[in-house]
């Protein structure tokens, strides 16, 4: 069965230090993956997603993200974390659905903590 | 655009209840999706649907009913709730059914089970 895992609950970085989030998949086929963020409060909001091409993917807000078949892996980075950054953030990987759509499965998510 | 909508916002119940978590998208957006928040769990999705009329279970599909009449409208219903079912509860839309569409997710509907 597909899923996605997510190995750090929570994660803490000073303000200016660089970040990787990790995330590995289990999935038969060629994945289609994603990285999602949400603030407190918030409903989630894409960063990026991967679903072929080029394994160096970029998003919104400086995040950056890796494909790597062999580690069926898809870890999110950051150069340089602002304050802001402070959310939680969701691995993804999309399948096919039974009705030609598709399903998403979610990780647990990592939650980012940024001290000053 | 109002994007993805959700009403309510927080809703409180008592173990047996039912009740009907809203959702609509102005995007004339074809697929439509709920997923539940757990602590420790991430988003499991529901139930989906790719357009109007057609609908299909995902992970933890029971408890839960939905129909999809309308392109705008995907209401998720609760036959008679228990404290199980406690959680925060997404609706989300993309434009097309492809797997790489972007999903637009709503702000999310806070229920609790008593």
């Amino acid at each position: 069965a597909q899923s996605v895992t997510q190995p750090d609950i929570h994660i803490t970085v000073s303000e200016g230090a660089s970040l990787e989030l990790r995330c590995n998949y289990s999935y038969g086929a060629t994945p289609y993956l994603f990285w999602y963020v949400q603030s407190p409060g918030q409903g989630l909001q894409l960063l990026l997603k991967y679903f072929s091409g080029d394994t160096l993917v970029q998003g919104i807000k400086g995040f950056e993200a890796e494909f790597k078949r062999s580690q069926s892996s898809f870890n999110l980075r950051k150069p340089s974390v602002h304050w802001s950054d402070a959310a939680e953030y969701f691995c993804a990987v999309g399948t096919p659905g039974n009705t030609g759509g598709f399903k998403t499965i979610f990780g647990a998510g990592t939650r980012l903590f940024v001290k000053a | 655009n109002a994007g993805v909508t959700q009403t309510p916002k927080f809703q409180v119940l008592k173990t047996g209840q039912s009740m009907t978590l809203q959702c609509a998208q102005d995007m004339n957006h074809e697929y439509m999706s709920w997923y539940r928040q757990d602590p420790g769990m991430g988003l499991r999705l529901i139930h989906y649907s790719v357009g109007a009329g057609i609908t299909d279970q995902g992970e933890v599909p029971n408890g839960y009913n939905v129909s999809r009449s309308t392109t705008e409208d995907f209401p998720l219903r609760l036959l008679s709730a228990a404290p199980s079912q406690t959680s925060v509860y997404f609706c989300a839309s993309s434009y097309s059914r492809i797997s790489t569409d972007t999903q637009y997710f709503g702000p999310g509907t806070r229920l609790t089970v008593l």
